[in-house]
């Protein structure tokens, strides 16, 4: 069965560059999660989308945008990255009005040096 | 405020033990969900499994069992017979529709299976 695709996968950047990450969600499924994984700490949630708008917003720096494409794919863009920024982001998508699972990605690992 | 808790960051057996993992939930929702996922060292969350609020009934699934009691709103998983194909990080989560359906996640618990 098709999978939550994200991309890329590693990534490195340096201070104040930007960053863009995508998530490809299953195929159907019309909602995407966006989570940031810290060193050693659990998964945060950032923000979402339904139907290609925000439903709802975490703790998603200002330096951060993201938006839901007509394909159902999502795109996290970052400015300014700190090193703080350092982190594992997942992606995950649900189909809304079926169960609440979440179906994660495998994660985009961004190292800011 | 939702909130969850794994009191336990860090557990460590010899393979072949069985091992409790830890979750106590806070929600003031009637209807909820829970769920516990693993992390691998790759990095990956796998879904492990899914409770409903209205649902009590316990699980097993292979080595895996889950106990779910709201009275003491805990949703605790135990690994029999551990393998070291088990260390990983554990986590478990809620979530609420009146919360906007994003997943709460505990700390997490970094199980070590030694050989």
């Amino acid at each position: 069965a098709a999978g939550v695709i994200q991309s890329p996968r590693h990534l490195i950047k340096e201070k104040r560059e930007t960053a863009t990450l995508k998530c490809y969600p299953i195929p159907r499924h019309d909602t995407v999660y966006w989570y940031q994984q810290g060193p050693g700490q659990d998964p945060q949630f950032l923000i979402s989308f339904y139907e290609k708008m925000q439903s709802d917003k975490g703790s998603i720096p200002d330096r951060f945008s993201a938006q839901q494409f007509s394909d159902y794919h999502s795109e996290l863009n970052m400015s300014s990255l700190e090193l703080g920024d350092s982190a594992l982001y997942f992606c995950a998508s649900r189909k809304q009005g079926s169960d609440y699972e979440q179906y994660f990605g495998p994660g985009t690992r961004l190292t800011v040096t | 405020a939702q909130k969850v808790t794994q009191a336990q960051t860090e557990i460590s057996v010899v393979e072949k033990e069985d091992v409790t993992l830890d979750c106590v939930y806070e929600t003031r929702d009637t209807t909820y969900y829970l769920f516990w996922y693993k992390q691998p060292p790759s990095g990956e969350l796998v879904f492990l499994i899914r409770r409903n609020s209205f649902d009590e009934q316990n699980e097993i699934s292979g080595r895996y069992s889950w106990n779910f009691q709201k009275s003491t709103s805990s949703f605790n998983f135990t690994i029999t017979a551990s393998q070291v194909v088990d260390s990983a990080v554990y986590f478990c989560a809620l979530l609420t529709n009146n919360a906007g359906n994003m997943l709460t996640f505990g700390g997490g618990t970094r199980l070590m299976v030694k050989p």
